[in-house]
């Protein structure tokens, strides 16, 4: 069974600009959650879609959005990139018991 | 507020040396406390989810123990494979999707 796919595992932006990063889960996933994960915060929960409806939210301001297709894949979105969002950003899907992550994608703001 | 916090930050061993990793966590209504390990550069690594206190689970060298306010992961005569940085985090039960994570231990072994 493919594991949690992202794409694209590398991205380098500038200030001001906005991002869009894609997550498809294991095939039969319907949850799919998102984390940024920096060296000084660790990780922290953004967001989670359930049937295509954001079902949790993290702390994050309004910049951070997403959204959830009806094959489960997800994408997040931020605009108005800012030095800070420079990490990693993870994706995770799950079923019953357990989340499962992809390898990230590693955004890098200048 | 609900909170992970891990115990030591980093944790060198020499190979053969057994240890424990701590976890101690205050999440109103817990409904899962899971481990992973993440290696540089990748995504972290389902190991275990334990769900009430006394649960105990084994994967190779490797057990997770969990209590009311903390777990543990014991690693037993570690190899260098085993450098990882491990993570526990804890679901509040509202869904499967909000996990709240403790900021690792860096695992080293030396051969």
């Amino acid at each position: 069974k493919a594991g949690v796919t992202q794409t694209p595992r590398y991205l380098i932006k500038t200030r001001g600009q906005q991002v869009t990063l894609s997550c498809s889960p294991i095939s039969g996933h319907r949850s799919v959650s998102w984390y940024q994960q920096t060296p000084g915060q660790g990780l922290q929960f953004l967001f989670e879609y359930f049937s295509e409806t954001q079902r949790n939210k993290g702390n994050f301001p309004g910049r951070f959005s997403g959204r959830q297709f009806s094959n489960s894949r997800s994408e997040m979105n931020v605009s108005t990139l800012e030095l800070g969002d420079s990490a990693l950003y993870l994706c995770a899907s799950s079923l019953l018991r357990g989340q499962f992550f992809g390898p990230g994608t590693r955004l890098t703001v200048l | 507020e609900d909170q992970v916090t891990q115990s030591p930050e980093a944790l060198r061993l020499q190979e053969g040396e057994s240890s424990s990793l701590n976890c101690s966590y205050t999440v109103s209504g817990l409904r899962g406390l899971f481990w992973y390990r993440q290696d540089p550069g990748k995504g972290p690594e389902f190991l275990f989810t334990l769900y009430s206190a006394g649960e105990e689970k084994e994967k190779e060298r490797l057990k997770a123990t969990l209590t009311k306010k903390e777990s543990f992961l014991h690693i037993t005569a570690p190899k260098p494979e085993d450098s990882a940085t491990y993570l526990c985090a804890g679901g509040d039960g509202g869904s499967q999707g909000n996990l709240i994570f403790g900021k690792g231990t860096k695992l080293s072994v030396k051969p």
